[in-house]
This record gives structure tokens, C-alpha cells and sequence, in this order.
């Protein structure tokens, strides 16, 4: 099946700094997300993004399924910001949806 | 909208005890999931239904049954609780070409 790896698995930020989050796929997709779960567990979604690039107030997102790899990047980092980031991924053709193990971002004030 | 509800919030069992986790959504969503979290893990695939009337297997079916009753509902069962299914549950939902929403989650302890 498809496999999903994210890097760096943990990242320590100074508030105020930027970061880029990686999402590497092993094949073809027709839907990816990217969440960040909130230390109290909750999954919020930031992006459904299976291509191209999309932002969101500091927030922006980019998918280049051709090369099988998405990036999520934060900036002007703050202290909300931490958390889990975690990218999930369908292969084309079917309904299965699988998680990378996830990125552990701390964002220190 | 209520979205994605899961019920119950919290459960303790005793080993060999059985239980049913119910998943409900309001979207009319064909596809509906169930995955586990383990503490400092990612989350893992356990069974999905693409529509109503099917279901699959995913990444970690052993030790669980599910059920899809229609379209809005979808649950699991754990037949013979072990201490190695103390996780916590998360029920999903989308449609085709669209975001995945997920419950609130079930912290379940197997004693």
C-alpha cells in the first residue's frame, strides 16, 4: 500500500521563526490533508490541498504530485502553533486514507 | 451540523470485556473511517467503509468487527478487549474529492 513519510519528525522553533514541513507519498494520490492536532488531541484541518499551492493567514501549502511530495509551511511561528502536524494521503482509485507519523513541532516564546 | 459524533468519551474495560464505539455524521458523507492513536503516535487505519453497504480492512483490522447500519452510521466493535487495544479512537468521514472530518475522539483503557 501507499507509504507516507514526514520529516522532520520533531522541530523546535523560537516564536517568530519560520519552518517548512515535508510530505513525502510513495504513489499516485487523489486527495491529500494536512491537520494539526492540538495538545488537547483535537485534529483541525488546515489544508486539503492534492495539488498546487493554497494559503491561509500564516499558513501556506504546496503539493507536487508529480514528484510524490507536499509542503506545509508556517511562518512568523507562535506559541499556538505547537503541536502535532500530521499529513494524510488516498491513493488514486481508492478510498483509503493514510497518516504520515507526523511532525512535532514546539514553538518556544 | 453536528459533524462527526462519537460516543462514549471515556471507557474502561477489563480484558476479555466487549464493547461497540458508535460514529455518527450529519454531512452525507459515503465514506466513513475508523482509526487508533496510540500516546506520541500517528494515527493508523484500523477499518473503512467507501459507501454504505461496504466495508474494508485497513492498516490494523485484528481484534475488531464494524458496522456499517446506513449511511450516517458506522460502528466498532471490539469483541474480547486486550490491554493492547488501549488507544484512542477516531471516527471520520468525507466524500469523494473532499476534507476528511474527524469526531472528538474515544480514550479507551483496557485494564
Amino acid at each position: 500500500g501507499i507509504q507516507v513519510e514526514q520529516s522532520p519528525p520533531d522541530l523546535i522553533l523560537q516564536e517568530g521563526a519560520n519552518s517548512t514541513l515535508r510530505c513525502n507519498f510513495s504513489d499516485s494520490v487523489n486527495n491529500l490533508q494536512w491537520f494539526h492536532q492540538n495538545p488537547w488531541g483535537q485534529l483541525i484541518n488546515l489544508f486539503y490541498i492534492p495539488s498546487g499551492t493554497k494559503q491561509n493567514g500564516r499558513l501556506s501549502a504546496t503539493t507536487v504530485a508529480t514528484e510524490r511530495y507536499s509542503l506545509l509551511y508556517i511562518s512568523s511561528s507562535q506559541t499556538t502553533d505547537s503541536g502535532v502536524y500530521f499529513c494524510a494521503v488516498g491513493n488514486t482509485g481508492g478510498f483509503k486514507t493514510i497518516f504520515g507519523a507526523g511532525t512535532r513541532l514546539f514553538v518556544k516564546a | 451540523n453536528a459533524g462527526v459524533t462519537q460516543t462514549p468519551k471515556f471507557q474502561v474495560l477489563k480484558t476479555g470485556q466487549s464493547m461497540t464505539l458508535q460514529c455518527a455524521q450529519d454531512m452525507n458523507h459515503n465514506s466513513m473511517y475508523w482509526y487508533r492513536q496510540d500516546p506520541g503516535m500517528g494515527l493508523r487505519l484500523i477499518y473503512y467503509s467507501a459507501s454504505e453497504g461496504t466495508t474494508d480492512k485497513g492498516e490494523v483490522p485484528n481484534g475488531y468487527n464494524v458496522s456499517r447500519l446506513n449511511k450516517r452510521e458506522f460502528s466498532l466493535r471490539l469483541e474480547s478487549a486486550a490491554p493492547s487495544q488501549t488507544s484512542v479512537y477516531f471516527c471520520a468521514s468525507r466524500s469523494t474529492g473532499t476534507t476528511i472530518f474527524f469526531g472528538p475522539g474515544t480514550r479507551l483503557t483496557v485494564l
